[in-house]
């Protein structure tokens, strides 16, 4: 099966500073990839998703980038805030098996 | 997602117990997951279910049950087989069967031992 592997565990960065997480994948039939924030206690939440037919999307502050030769994905986020602290996953998902495969998470913490 | 309720959002199990968990979902989604998240950890799939009557097992399902007689309900049930039950269990779905959305999630369930 789908084997994703995300760094680092945790990550600090002082306000205003970009942060970056990267995530791999071990399936080259995965062809979409979701990334969500889970902030103490919730749900985890979409913040950004991309498909194999695109290499980079942003949204904002937020933007991921995509490299199916090298099989991994990574979140951008830039001008960090303090409310961005949270737990981040990725995933990737199969189709023919709708199953989704998370990472570990990356504990982000933006120092003020 | 408001469309997707959990309960309850605390659960106590006594030993040689079976509790369940309720998943309830408004969104018409056709997919349905359930998760377990134990502290500092990812999430790992116990059963998803495609399709009403229909469901398969994840990566953990020993010690877990779950019935799709509706398409907005995918219960699950945690049995007195599974010893350490603890953790955080996380119910989503998703609008196709073919793992081209992204999943929706409910607030979740804390499940402890008493």
């Amino acid at each position: 099966g789908e084997n994703v592997e995300q760094h680092p565990s945790t990550l600090s960065v002082q306000e205003g500073d970009s942060a970056v997480i990267k995530c791999t994948y071990s399936d080259s039939a995965s062809n979409y990839f979701p990334w969500y924030k889970q902030e103490l206690g919730k749900r985890p939440q979409l913040i950004i998703d991309i498909r194999s037919n695109v290499g980079e999307k942003k949204d904002q502050r937020i933007a991921v980038t995509l490299n199916k030769t090298a099989k991994h994905f990574s979140l951008h986020i830039t001008e960090t805030q303090p409310e961005d602290s949270a737990v981040y996953f990725c995933a990737a998902s199969i189709p023919i098996f709708n199953k989704f495969y998370f990472g570990s998470g990356t504990k982000l913490n933006v120092k003020p | 997602d408001g469309g997707i309720t959990q309960s309850p959002k605390y659960l106590f199990r006594k030993e040689g117990q079976n509790v369940t968990l309720s998943c309830e979902q408004n969104l018409n989604h056709d997919a349905m997951y359930w998760y377990r998240q134990d502290p500092g950890q990812g999430l790992r799939l116990i059963y998803y279910s495609q399709i009403v009557n229909d469901f398969q097992k994840g990566d953990i399902a020993e010690g877990y049950s779950v019935s799709r007689e509706k398409k907005e309900s995918f219960p699950l049930t945690v049995t007195s087989a599974q010893k350490n039950p603890t953790a955080f269990y996380l119910c989503a779905s998703s609008q196709d069967r073919v793992g081209n959305q992204p999943q929706h999630f409910g607030d979740g369930t804390r499940l402890s031992i008493l």
